[in-house]
């Protein structure tokens, strides 16, 4: 059982290029997010989905677009990386979510980002 | 802004000590959730508590909640070098979304 698989492990991408960070689970979660870890700032939710063909904006959106075509596959697009992108990119998967149905988050092991 | 908060910010023990970390946050929430993250790596969950629940164990771990003063702790007690780690709390704001937001986090140094 693989949990959740974030490729690539590193990348390091020129300012106002683009690229897409791969997200994949094979637990059949329906919750899915991304998150971007600073230092100093924790975790900041990005973007997530309840479902798939639903996808919502979390705390810090701009600049990455998400889709989600089905259940298993969640990816993160850079449309123009900005230096302000690097960081630590977690994308997590949870089985449900909504009221009695709250479950753990189970994550990725990150994509490190350095946009120059 | 941050939903959670952790204090304090790094925290250094030794061994066979018990290691007390607290959580505020600022709205109302469905459940309180900690989670460690080991260098390098992925945060792994660690305990849940819902908002109506007062207190939770689980092994070493001890979770409390107190909602009228938007306040939680985590204890690891008899700690092991093993627990050097960063310790989140997460909060869902809606029941609807599930969406989980973090605090800044705890570096605990546990030294042998």
């Amino acid at each position: 059982n693989a949990g959740v698989t974030q490729t690539p492990k590193f990348q390091v991408l020129k300012t106002g290029q683009s690229m897409t960070l791969q997200c994949a689970q094979d637990m059949n979660h329906e919750y899915m997010s991304w998150y971007r870890q600073d230092p100093g700032m924790g975790l900041r939710l990005i973007h997530y989905s309840v479902g798939a063909g639903i996808t919502d904006q979390g705390e810090v959106p701009n600049g990455y677009n998400v889709s989600r075509s089905t259940t298993e596959d969640f990816p993160l697009r850079l449309l123009s990386a900005a230096p302000s992108q690097t960081s630590v990119y977690f994308c997590a998967s949870s089985y449900a979510v909504g009221t009695g149905r709250d479950s753990p988050l189970h994550f990725g092991n990150g994509t490190r980002l350095t946009v120059t | 802004s941050q939903q959670g908060e952790e204090d304090p910010q790094a925290l250094s023990i030794q061994e066979g000590e018990n290691a007390t970390m607290n959580c505020s946050y600022k709205t109302s929430i469905n459940n309180l959730q900690w989670y460690r993250q080991n260098s390098g790596r992925g945060l792994v969950h660690l305990i849940l508590i819902r908002s109506n629940e007062r207190e939770k164990h689980s092994g070493r771990l001890r979770v409390t909640l107190d909602t009228s003063k938007k306040s939680s702790s985590l204890l690891i007690t008899a700690s092991r070098a093993a627990d050097t780690a960063s310790y989140f709390c997460a909060t869902v704001v809606s029941s609807n979304t599930g969406k989980l937001i973090f605090g800044q986090g705890t570096t605990l140094q546990v030294k042998p």
